[in-house]
């Protein structure tokens, strides 16, 4: 079956400007993750999801960074005025439940912001 | 130990040779191990998930071990490939919802 698929995977944009990175999960699984990866770093946790409920956010760094789920499938990452510091590899993750499941992950998007 | 942290950094190695990583990661709340191979452009692979002291997994010719109570997981790779370059991830769930990764060690597989 289809895995984790996330678009765009690339994209450059510039300081200032607002993006959205869409994760379409595996069909069926209730948790979405959104992960980080920065330069020289492993992946860093932004947001959770069960269902179409942010159950944890506490990783996103700032409110220039917002996320939903309108429909508990397909998710969408918003960060607003972008700054460098924002640059990295945004990762989706998807399982069938929360707890000790395995996160499938997508590509991911590479962004950078000029 | 606060974080997950992975040694070493990096490693190369010539084809046939087999290696060994560690992961090392709290102790006190811990709910499961996981790891992951990270190819270059692709999604990150799930290897395995550990939960239980003393587990052992094996999928071909890579295997674990986990030990909760010092808090450190070792991953083998015997006769290793050049097909299995790639950077090795390890996340300690935290929290049970969330995983919490180290740095990873990159593989290099010479032929």
């Amino acid at each position: 079956g289809a895995g984790v698929s996330q678009t765009p995977s690339n994209k450059v944009t510039e300081k200032g400007k607002y993006v959205e990175l869409r994760c379409d999960p595996i069909s069926g699984h209730t948790a979405l993750y959104w992960y980080r990866q920065s330069l020289g770093q492993g992946p860093e946790f932004l947001i959770y999801f069960q269902g179409t409920g942010a159950a944890d956010d506490s990783g996103l760094p700032n409110d220039r960074f917002f996320a939903v789920r309108p429909e508990g499938s397909v998710s969408t990452l918003k960060i607003q005025r972008t700054e460098r510091g924002d640059s990295a590899v945004y990762l989706c993750a998807s399982s069938p439940l929360v707890g000790t499941d395995t996160q499938y992950f997508g590509p991911g998007t590479r962004l950078t912001v000029l | 130990i606060l974080n997950v942290e992975q040694s070493p950094q990096s490693l190369h190695v010539q084809e046939g040779d087999s290696t060994n990583f560690t992961c090392s990661f709290p102790s006190s709340n811990f709910y499961a191990l996981h790891w992951y191979r990270w190819e270059t452009a692709k999604s990150p692979e799930a290897l395995f998930v550990m939960t239980l002291n003393g587990d052992e997994k094996k999928k071909g010719r890579i295997s674990a071990t986990l030990n909760t109570k010092e808090g450190y997981s070792y991953l083998y790779i015997k006769g290793s490939q050049p097909e299995d370059s790639a950077t090795y991830l390890c996340a300690s769930l935290l929290g049970y919802s969330t995983l919490t990764f180290g740095k990873g060690t990159m593989l290099l597989v010479s032929p």
